[in-house]
């Protein structure tokens, strides 16, 4: 698999924005990043992904460096129910489009 | 928005018992998957499905498992005989193509007990 490094944690205040980085140092030319979060107990959620240009939408944004090396997931406003673990995942080496899931970053956001 | 329903949400059942577990997908998707979660683990991949049939299925996804779409609308997964590790949260999952440019929309499991 390519792999993904994620901090294990990380907090943010209520109204902050949250900057939660990945570094994805082996991804390949054609390999997308995808976020998913998992709210305890939850399925994970779908956020965002992208190949090489910045991707915004209505829940994030998402910062890929010209290298592709890295990237980070923006969410610019956290609330205290964007706490969850959020995890970034590279496409799988050899084919396979399905994600596998790392331990993520557990991000919490406090009041 | 459209969801993927899981039924039951929870079930609790006899070491050595066939559970299984279902799943309603979102209607115009074309693939399917199968998660689990082992408590305080990772969100492990156990089998994807397409055009009835298996695409690809994961170390864990052994003979003691196996899916189905018995008719239009529902995935289900199967347990032959279930074992004390079996015991986690099963996440189903549709999208409606199986590349890279789609996310996946999960439901919101459930958590299977064996006592």
């Amino acid at each position: 698999d390519a792999k993904t490094t994620q901090p294990p944690s990380m907090d943010c205040a209520e109204g902050r924005a949250a900057n939660l980085p990945c570094n994805h140092s082996t991804i390949s030319g054609n390999e997308y990043v995808y976020w998913y979060r998992q709210i305890h107990s939850q399925g994970p959620q779908y956020i965002i992904h992208g190949l090489k240009n910045n991707e915004t939408n209505e829940m994030a944004s998402l910062i890929i460096t010209e290298d592709r090396k890295s990237s980070t997931l923006i969410l610019p406003h956290a609330t205290l129910r964007d706490t969850a673990v959020y995890y970034c995942i590279v496409r799988a080496a050899g084919g396979s489009y399905i994600p596998t899931f790392g331990r993520g970053t557990s991000l919490i956001v406090h009041p | 928005e459209p969801e993927v329903t899981q039924t039951p949400s929870h079930q609790v059942t006899q070491m050595g018992q066939e559970v299984i577990l279902r799943c309603v997908p979102i209607s115009n998707h074309l693939y399917f998957y199968w998660y689990r979660q082992i408590l305080g683990q990772k969100v492990e991949f156990l089998v994807s499905f397409y055009n009835n049939e298996i695409s690809e299925k994961s170390e864990i996804f052994d003979d003691q498992f196996s899916v189905e779409r018995p008719d239009g609308s529902n995935f289900t997964l199967k347990i032959r005989s279930t074992k004390l590790e079996d015991s986690a949260m099963y996440f189903c999952a549709s999208t409606p193509e199986g590349g890279r440019g789609y996310g996946y929309t999960f439901g919101s499991g459930t958590r299977l007990t064996v006592v």
